[in-house]
């Protein structure tokens, strides 16, 4: 069964960074697209960044661009997100997902998420 | 970009009901739609994918169907475990992907 564990998440003042990290087993990782998608406690979902198979294509959600980064790292499985300048708006629970490509992409796998907290 | 939208935002159903979920997007995006359960606490579920391609493992009463802007989920038969907020997911374009504001499903 794929699993997707997330980490990193935590209480961070406005300004400040933090990185996330989705471990993925359980599947070829280095084949497949992979996204983070976020919800605000009580909210609906946004989808934040994206990231090809290789690498060689990223995308962001304009809310987070030029403030986070999305990486991977093939051999170890491992997925991340780089978070600076953060804001309280950013305050929510961080997925990660295998992205399945037909059209853009869907999400047939989530992890459980991680939550992140803005706030002085 | 593309909007979502969802109707209703909530829906009040009983064990056995049909219910019927609509999904609009502000622009075509073909049959590229997919369709999500979360419930309180847990990670959202594939459900459809392709507007109407039945994810595997998921039971033969969720059923999708639209093209264009248009698209509804269908539960045949409500079961207590459908219970449960309910999201749609365009995936047309090729740099932006959005998610409907979800439909809550209640007793």
């Amino acid at each position: 069964e794929v699993q997707l564990v997330e980490s990193g998440g935590g209480l961070v003042q406005p300004g400040g960074s933090l990185r996330l990290s989705c471990a993925a087993s359980e599947f070829t990782f280095s084949t497949y697209a992979m996204s983070w998608v976020r919800q605000v406690p009580g909210k609906g979902l946004e989808w934040v960044s994206i990231i090809t198979a290789a690498a060689s294509n990223t995308y962001y959600a304009d809310s987070v661009k030029g403030r986070f980064t999305i990486s991977r790292d093939n051999p170890k499985n491992t997925l991340y997100l780089q978070m600076n300048s953060l804001r309280a708006e950013d305050t929510a629970v961080y997925y990660c997902a295998k992205g399945v490509r037909s059209g853009g992409w869907y999400f047939d796998y989530w992890g459980q998420g991680t939550l992140v907290t803005v706030s002085s | 970009d593309i909007q979502m939208t969802q109707s209703p935002s909530t829906l009040s159903a009983s064990v056995g009901d049909r219910v019927t979920i609509t999904c609009r997007a502000s622009q075509s995006i073909s049959s590229w739609l997919a369709w999500y359960q979360q419930k309180p606490g847990k990670a959202p579920k594939l459900l459809i994918y392709k507007a109407s391609s039945l994810e595997s493992g998921v039971p033969s009463r969720f059923s999708g169907s639209g093209s264009g802007t248009e698209f509804t989920l269908t539960i045949s038969s409500l079961q207590p475990d459908d219970f449960a907020t309910y999201y749609c997911q365009q995936y047309n374009t090729d740099s932006t992907w959005t998610f409907g504001p979800g439909t809550q499903v209640e007793i």
